[in-house]
């Protein structure tokens, strides 16, 4: 069975400084990885996925992940933070030809003025 | 982009009631739509996948008589929560996923959710 840890459970970041939240996720056969986004009382944005191709995936709001296979990591990043960015952090993962998501236990992103 | 929309947003509720929580796929025709349940600061836990015109698959540890899932239509699924009791007290997301083509994979799209309290 495959799983998605992310180590860090809250990230503080001052505003317009880069920040890096990390995923590893664990699987015998090759995955779909994704990012998705969480603001208070709501539902889940995706914000960017890898499926296959290019390692270095862009999404939304400024957003990039990179896809390492070899330490089986999905890194998400992004070079400036903004107030708005303050939100729960959720990395997935579905395995190829099952539409299940196995979800991380999140990152709080909380950006300092 | 796609929609999904949860309703209601937020219920409470007398111990002992049912409640039912529609999802919606707005613009796209939702073949599978999954029910997730999300404890406070923790992550999503899926409950049951759907698809439309069959049965509901539980996740195991899901009671499939407490949480009755409905999936009548391509965009349309229902939750009831059965004699519901404080410790059912959760939020409730559900997403969609539209037909996959071409062998790719299609996202899941969510709902707002539903922050249920039993009282």
């Amino acid at each position: 069975a495959q799983s998605v840890t992310q180590l860090d459970s809250q990230v503080p970041v001052f505003e317009e400084a880069p920040v890096e939240l990390r995923c590893n996720y664990s699987s015998s056969v090759s995955v779909y990885l994704f990012w998705y986004v969480q603001y208070p009382n709501q539902g889940l944005q995706l914000l960017l996925k890898y499926l296959s191709g290019s390692t270095l995936v862009k999404g939304i709001n400024g957003f990039e992940a990179e896809f390492n296979k070899s330490q089986t990591s999905f890194h998400l990043r992004k070079p400036s933070v903004h107030i708005s960015d303050t939100a729960e952090y959720f990395c997935a993962v579905s395995l190829f030809g099952n539409e299940k998501l196995t979800f991380g236990t999140g990152t709080r992103l909380t950006i300092i003025p | 982009g796609a929609v999904v929309s949860q309703h209601p947003s937020w219920v409470i509720c007398k111990s002992g009631t049912s409640v039912k929580i529609e999802c919606r796929s707005l613009d796209f025709q939702a073949t599978t739509m999954f029910w997730y349940r999300q404890f406070p600061k923790q992550s999503l836990m899926l409950m049951a996948t759907s698809n439309e015109g069959s049965k509901a698959t539980y996740e195991q540890g899901v009671e499939k008589d407490k949480f009755l899932i409905n999936h009548a239509s391509l965009t349309l699924s229902t939750l009831t929560v059965t004699s519901a009791h404080p410790e059912d007290s959760s939020f409730y997301i559900c997403s969609a996923r539209g037909r996959i083509q071409g062998g790719g994979n299609q996202p899941q799209h969510f709902g707002d959710g539903t922050r249920l309290s039993i009282l």
